[in-house]
């Protein structure tokens, strides 16, 4: 079964510093590959995603993600955060054959300082 | 596009009571709708899998007589906890997947607080 590691449960960063929020996966194949942001009792929003191809993709609010299969690793980015970027950010992982389903990381909160 | 919505989006019932959930997608069809649970300061734990007029699949340790799913029509899953007591107390999110489209992205509702006293 596919798993999902972030090594890192709180970040703090300043506004204006970059970002790099770490995951990890385990899975015997290229798996779907997701981050999600949710602000405090909100649903998730979806960040980015990868499915195959380029490995370095773009997604909204200025972020970005890099697949390295041979770290098995999904990594997010943003050059310089936002005070509006703290929040809750999830990384999932859905496995071919698994009935669609995602399995999520357990979060890391981003708190960003002025 | 691809917007979700929950109602209720908070909740208070009493101990014994039972509660139903809404989870609607407004502007496509969904037939496949997930349901999540979350406690605080944790990830999502997937409970059931929703697929429009048939039964819900349910993950390990989820009880099925408790929490009831309901998909009934492509826009439309409703999770209702019956005899709902404290331990029940959670967040709630619902999820869906556009219908006919061959990915795994998913599109999250803004979640049900539920509060039993």
């Amino acid at each position: 079964a596919q798993s999902v590691t972030q090594p890192d449960i709180h970040i703090t960063v300043s506004e204006g510093a970059s970002l790099e929020l770490r995951c990890n996966y385990s899975y015997g194949a290229t798996p779907y590959l997701f981050w999600y942001v949710q602000s405090p009792g909100q649903g998730l929003q979806l960040l980015l995603k990868y499915f195959s191809g380029d490995t370095l993709v773009q997604g909204i609010k200025g972020f970005e993600a890099e697949f390295k299969r041979s770290q098995s690793s999904f990594n997010l980015r943003k050059p310089s955060v936002h005070w509006s970027d703290a929040a809750e950010y999830f990384c999932a992982v859905g496995a071919r054959g698994s009935n669609y389903k995602l399995t999520f990381g357990k979060g890391t909160l981003l708190t960003v300082n002025p | 596009g691809a917007v979700v919505s929950q109602h209720p989006s908070r909740v208070i019932c009493k101990s014994g009571t039972s509660v139903k959930i809404e989870c609607r997608s407004l502007d496509f069809q969904a037939t496949t709708m997930f349901w999540y649970r979350q406690f605080p300061k944790q990830s999502l734990m997937l409970m059931a899998t929703s697929n429009e007029g048939s039964k819900a699949t349910y993950e390990q340790g989820v009880e099925k007589d408790k929490f009831l799913i309901n998909h009934a029509s492509l826009t439309l899953s409703t999770l209702t906890v019956t005899s709902a007591h404290p331990e029940d107390s959670s967040f709630y999110i619902c999820s869906a997947r556009i219908a006919g489209q061959f990915t795994y992205e998913q599109y999250f509702g803004p979640g049900t607080r539920l509060t039993v006293t």
